[in-house]
């Protein structure tokens, strides 16, 4: 079965911090791909980063970036210098047969 | 990016009633998901529609739900009698192309459907 596991149901920082969000993954597959996705209150989806499972190298986007462990089946996300609109519900997906399997979720509190 | 505009916003109707969500791409694509996430809980899986059909669905997805393309641009999900717990936010998805299940799925905001 493919199954995505968010174990942190919540986590703060203090603004300007650093946060990481963890997650695990399961799959008999080799060629594959990872996503975080942002739900802030106004309850959009909203694509933050996303990895190629044949890359080594860590995906990032500005603030955003993962640490990607493939044999662990591991695929974290570091948000650095939090700010107050990072404040979301953050998910991880993993891509099987064009379907996104769905951790969670982890409620992120930026404290000011 | 492409964008996807899903009408309305919110609806609240009556149990037994019947719903049509609604989901509008700006640009052509080819394949279309819907999504739902009763509050507080996680994301789930409901259809997948291409090249209109069906290309797969959940269990959720029973014969209460239906899916088409009316018009070719317009997504829409219908649920012929509404429960009380078919509550939730309903997510229409695009992937431009089918071919690339790398390419990420491009959200639109969402209707939050309340059924009383």
């Amino acid at each position: 079965a493919q199954t995505v596991t968010q174990s942190q149901p919540e986590m703060s920082v203090q603004e300007a911090e650093t946060v990481t969000l963890s997650c695990t993954y399961d799959t008999s597959e080799s060629d594959y791909y990872l996503f975080w996705y942002k739900q802030p209150p106004s309850r959009q989806m909203i694509l933050v980063i996303r990895q190629e499972a044949y890359k080594q190298q860590n995906a990032t986007e500005n603030r955003f970036s993962v640490n990607f462990q493939k044999a662990a089946k591991s695929f974290s996300l570091k948000i650095s210098d939090s700010q107050l609109g990072d404040a979301a519900m953050y998910f991880c997906a993993f891509t099987f047969n064009y379907q996104l399997i769905w951790g969670a979720g982890t409620k992120l509190i930026i404290k000011p | 990016e492409p964008e996807v505009t899903q009408t309305p916003s919110h609806q609240v109707t009556q149990m037994g009633q019947e719903v049509i969500l609604r989901c509008v791409p700006i640009s052509n694509h080819l394949y279309f998901y819907w999504y739902r996430q009763i509050l507080g809980q996680k994301v789930e899986f409901l259809v997948s529609f291409y090249n209109n059909e069906i290309s797969e669905k959940s269990e959720i997805f029973d014969d209460q739900f239906s899916v088409e393309r009316p018009d070719g641009s317009n997504f829409t999900l219908k649920i012929r009698s509404t429960k009380l717990e078919d509550s939730a936010m309903y997510f229409c998805a695009i992937r431009s192309s089918r071919s690339s299940y790398n390419s990420p799925l491009h959200f639109g905001n969402g209707t939050r459907l309340t059924v009383t």
